[in-house]
């Protein structure tokens, strides 16, 4: 029969407060990172991504932060806008595997105005 | 424009059927992957090519199969051996390692 759909967690904001989406990843191997944003039907769109040598990257109005220690990703989204709304995947992938990423559960965000 | 390209946006299939999912990509890029995406879940792999004429089994290959004739195509062929193929099939490709995949607007695959 068909699979029953899990409900994603869900992250509330309100119109102009900055978001943050947290993400635990799975392996300390991980080199790299990306952040996707994903509406609903379509595909993931590239947000912005990370190398395991650097802990904070910035974009416009987006910042991406990595805890190694603690195998944690962040991303922050400043000023948050209604176009905002959508499901929010992190990835990982290893050094030298061609791209093969592996996607965290996601987290939907509902901007309210 | 440079992008991927999946056809069709819907499908639907009998059980039973062999169907075919295309995925082209005009971006010079040598790797391309197929992932499944079912509801409320992330993105899950099936196959990955890093090359034309190879190919490498994912996470969840059983049931499918693919070619890799041209650098632009990546075919997923989804056989009757997959008991639950109603998902959200996505088609990604690369430049290589450390680099992002960008992704085509996917396919709806139904089983009716």
């Amino acid at each position: 029969g068909e699979s029953v759909g899990l409900h994603l967690p869900t992250l509330s904001v309100q119109e102009g407060d900055n978001s943050i989406i947290n993400c635990a990843y799975s392996n300390s191997a991980s080199d790299y990172f990306i952040w996707y944003k994903q509406e609903s039907g379509k595909g993931p769109q590239f947000i912005i991504d990370i190398r395991s040598n650097m802990d904070k990257r910035q974009g416009q109005r987006v910042t991406v932060l990595l805890n190694k220690t603690v195998k944690h990703l962040s991303l922050q989204i400043a000023a948050t806008q209604p176009g905002d709304s959508a499901v929010y995947f992190c990835a990982e992938t290893l050094r030298d595997s061609w791209g093969k990423l592996q996607f965290g559960a996601g987290t939907q965000v509902v901007v309210t105005p | 424009d440079g992008g991927i390209t999946q056809s069709p946006k819907y499908l639907f299939r009998k059980e039973g059927q062999n169907v075919t999912l295309s995925c082209e990509q005009n971006l010079n890029h040598d790797a391309m992957y197929w992932y499944r995406q079912d509801p409320g879940q992330g993105l899950r792999l099936i196959y990955y090519s890093q090359i034309v004429n190879d190919f490498q089994k994912g996470d969840i290959a059983e049931g499918y199969s693919v070619s890799r004739e041209k650098k632009e195509s990546f075919p997923l062929t989804v056989t009757s051996a997959q008991k639950n193929p109603t998902a959200f099939y996505l088609c990604a490709s690369s430049m290589g390692p450390e680099t992002e995949a960008f992704f085509g607007q996917g396919t709806r695959l139904t089983v009716v």
